[in-house]
């Protein structure tokens, strides 16, 4: 299995506060994503990093920035967190996939971030 | 538009049936990728299936089977002989390279399915 730890797991906020999400992997894997889950919208694509210093933009980008200054880790922050925000967050890491190489990929246990 | 569509945002299943999950998808890459991933209310996402759009055969994985029908964009999930135990969210999932980008995963809204002793 692939090694990948979000942190924090929970964290209660205030409008306006900064925060920030780390996803680390162990594993060198090229390819991380940052993901938000709320109901009845799926996960939806934050951002996602091919690369030290390589990102782009998902579909809900909007208030989110990214860092990815190390392979093992992927930074997503909330600069003013805002009420919609509140939503759970996973990372997911690209892996080799099996001997097919699906690359399908692998995530971790999720951040539930509240924004009072 | 949306690139992954999951029109069925709950199902019922009888115990020891099979069922069909729906799931559509919207790509101009060539060479994509199709997954399924379950969510079972723990919160943990785990991989179920993958179908390359090269693929030649429908993927099975277990009592896992992906009916992919390229020309009308539909990968739909077929789990045989449902169980309890697979009472959870399933997330249909489409894996591209946009033009001049990178792999990019999105995710559909996801159908909860309930399995009904």
């Amino acid at each position: 299995d692939a090694g990948i730890t979000q942190s924090p797991r929970h964290k209660v906020t205030e409008t306006g506060t900064p925060v920030t999400l780390r996803c680390h992997q162990t594993e060198n894997h090229r390819y991380m994503y940052w993901y938000r889950q709320d109901p009845g919208h799926g996960l939806r694509l934050i951002h996602y990093s091919y690369g030290v210093k390589d990102t782009d933009k998902g579909e809900v980008s909007d208030g989110y920035s990214v860092s990815r200054s190390k392979t093992e880790d992927f930074l997503l922050t909330l600069e003013s967190a805002t009420s919609s925000q509140t939503s759970v967050y996973f990372c997911a890491i690209r892996t080799s996939g099996r001997a097919t190489n699906t690359g399908e990929l692998f995530f971790g246990e999720g951040s539930r971030l509240t924004v009072l | 538009a949306q690139k992954i569509t999951q029109t069925q945002p709950g199902m019922f299943v009888q115990e020891k049936e099979a069922v069909t999950l729906d799931c559509t998808y919207d790509t101009s890459d060539p060479s994509y990728g199709l997954f399924w991933y379950k969510q079972p209310s723990s919160g943990e996402m785990i991989f179920l299936i993958y179908q390359g759009s090269y693929d030649q055969q429908n993927a099975t994985e277990g009592r896992y089977s992906l009916n992919f029908q390229k020309a009308r964009k539909s990968a739909n999930l077929v789990i045989s002989a449902s169980q309890l135990g697979d009472s959870a969210m399933y997330f249909c999932a489409m894996r591209e390279v946009p033009s001049g980008g990178y792999q990019k995963v999105t995710f559909g809204t996801g159908t909860k399915l309930q399995v009904i002793p």
